[in-house]
C-alpha cells in the first residue's frame, strides 16, 4: 500500500495568516492526490482534486501544489470557518486508496 | 444534487456481522461512471478506505479487510450495503458511504454524513 504522511498533525494560526500543510507519499503517485476538509461531526469534503485543481464552489484561498512524493495544501488569509482536520489522499492506480493521517488547524 | 444517507444498528456485539445501507437519492447506483465506495473513521483516528462496488457488481476490496468485507448493490432501492463479518472493537468506527468517478483521476464525492458502529457486549 502506499503510505501518506503528512506534516505538522497540529497547528495553531490566527485569522488571517498564511497556512500550510505538507504531504508526502511513500512512492511516486503523480498529481493523483487529493485534499479534504473535515469539521468536527460532520463528514470530509473535498477541496483539491488531482493535486492543484479547486473544486467546486471552494474558495480560491485554497489552492494545492506539488507532484511525485511531496505535496502541499496552502490556505492564503486563513478564515474562522477553516479551523478544522485536512486530510490528503492517493488515487493513484489501483486501489487500496489511503489517507494521511490528518493535520487539524487550531486557533491561536 | 446526489445526496447519500447510511443506516443500520449503531451497537453490534462481538463475533458478530456488522450490516449498513447506503440509500441513494439525486442519482443512480446503476450509473456506468461512478464507484461507491465505504469509507470507515476509528474514533479519533484517521480515516480508511474499506471496499467499492460498480455498477455491474464489480468489487475491490481493502486488502486488510478482504477476508470479512462485502459490499453489495440494490439497484431496485438504489441502494448499497456493507457486510463486516467477525467483527471486535477495533471495527468501532463512524462508516461513511461515498462515490467516486469512475475514471483515472477520481475522488470522494460527495459523502453520507455517516453512521457511528459500536462494537460491544
Amino acid at each position: 500500500d502506499i503510505q501518506m504522511t503528512q506534516s505538522p498533525s497540529s497547528l495553531s494560526a490566527s485569522v488571517g495568516d498564511r497556512v500550510s500543510i505538507t504531504c508526502r507519499a511513500s512512492q511516486n503517485i503523480g498529481s493523483f492526490l487529493n485534499w479534504y476538509q473535515q469539521k468536527p461531526g460532520k463528514a470530509p469534503k473535498v477541496l483539491i482534486f488531482g493535486a492543484s485543481n479547486l473544486h467546486s464552489g471552494v474558495p480560491s484561498r485554497f489552492s494545492g501544489s506539488g507532484s511525485g512524493t511531496d505535496f502541499a495544501l496552502t490556505i492564503s488569509g486563513l478564515q474562522s470557518a477553516d479551523f478544522a482536520t485536512y486530510y490528503c489522499q492517493q488515487s493513484y492506480g489501483a486501489p487500496p486508496w489511503t489517507f494521511g493521517q490528518g493535520t487539524k488547524v487550531v486557533i491561536k | 444534487q446526489v445526496q447519500l444517507q447510511e443506516s443500520g444498528p449503531g451497537l453490534v456485539k462481538p463475533s458478530e456481522t456488522l450490516s449498513l445501507t447506503c440509500s441513494v437519492s439525486g442519482g443512480s447506483v446503476s450509473s456506468n461512471s461512478h464507484y461507491w465506495n465505504w469509507i470507515r473513521q476509528s474514533p479519533g483516528k484517521g480515516l480508511e478506505w474499506i471496499g467499492y462496488i460498480d455498477f455491474e457488481g464489480g468489487t475491490n476490496y481493502s486488502p486488510s479487510l478482504r477476508s470479512r468485507v462485502s459490499i453489495s448493490l440494490d439497484t431496485s432501492k438504489n441502494q448499497l450495503s456493507l457486510s463486516l463479518t467477525a467483527v471486535t472493537a477495533a471495527d468501532t468506527a463512524v462508516y461513511y458511504c461515498t462515490r467516486a468517478a469512475a475514471t483515472i483521476r477520481n475522488y470522494f464525492d460527495p459523502w453520507g454524513p455517516g453512521t457511528l458502529v459500536t462494537v460491544s457486549s
